[in-house]
């Protein structure tokens, strides 16, 4: 019972311009999220998170968009760097993971 | 602090053997999580503990996985017989609140 999906397994976009990362849940008692990113051969680390009493949550180029009526949340990166190339987990609750999306930023 | 240390990195072993996964949280952080992470399902939460007692253990996929917090600093996650599909790699989480820290994962391989 996936709780939380994430229906983009990857991503590509262009070194500067904007990457959109989609999260869905099901469960509307979830009331806080958090996006994690993780490189190979590492653990996942905390990025950003947003509690249900906010829509939107900013820091630095990075902000997470919550859609509490659709169950549904973004992450935002602007602009894209090459660093930030890596696989990006939505969690609610900080327990229940999405699938992940693999994000490719090209030169 | 040195973070969530879990042990070993790398653990390859045959069909039917038991393996043992090892996880040191964060000192002071009051919960610890256990996940596992594949290709199809990402990071499945499997078992977690709050001030060393299991709270929600439905992640565990089958009698053949248990999960011990003898105390605050380790935990251990067993596998017993191991199985091919059991290959994943393991992660274990520590939490003082909302923040979580994860280690840097157990890559199991069952041949």
């Amino acid at each position: 019972d996936q709780q939380v999906k994430q229906n983009s397994p990857s991503l590509s976009v262009q070194e500067g311009r904007i990457s959109i990362l989609n999260c869905d849940y099901t469960n509307s008692m979830f009331d806080y999220f958090l996006w994690y990113k993780k490189y190979p051969a590492e653990g996942p680390t905390f990025l950003i998170s947003i509690s249900s009493i906010k829509d939107k949550n900013e820091d630095g180029r990075f902000t997470v968009f919550l859609n509490k009526s659709a169950k549904h949340l973004s992450l935002h990166i602007v602009p894209s760097q090459p660093g930030d190339s890596a696989v990006y987990f939505c969690a609610a609750m900080g327990m229940r993971f999405g699938a992940g999306t693999r994000l490719t930023v090209k030169p | 602090d040195a973070g969530v240390i879990q042990s070993p990195r790398h653990e390859v072993t045959e069909m039917g053997q038991e393996v043992t996964l090892r996880c040191k949280p964060i000192s002071g952080h009051n919960s610890l999580f256990w996940y596992r992470q594949t290709m199809m399902r990402g990071l499945e939460l499997l078992i977690y503990f709050n001030n060393n007692v299991p709270i929600d253990d439905s992640g565990m996929p089958e009698d053949r996985f248990s999960a011990k917090m003898p105390n605050a600093s380790f935990s251990t996650l067993k596998i017993q017989p191991s199985e091919p599909r059991d290959s994943a790699v393991y992660f274990c989480a520590s939490s003082q609140g909302n923040g979580y820290t994860f280690g840097s994962g157990t890559r199991l391989t069952v041949v």
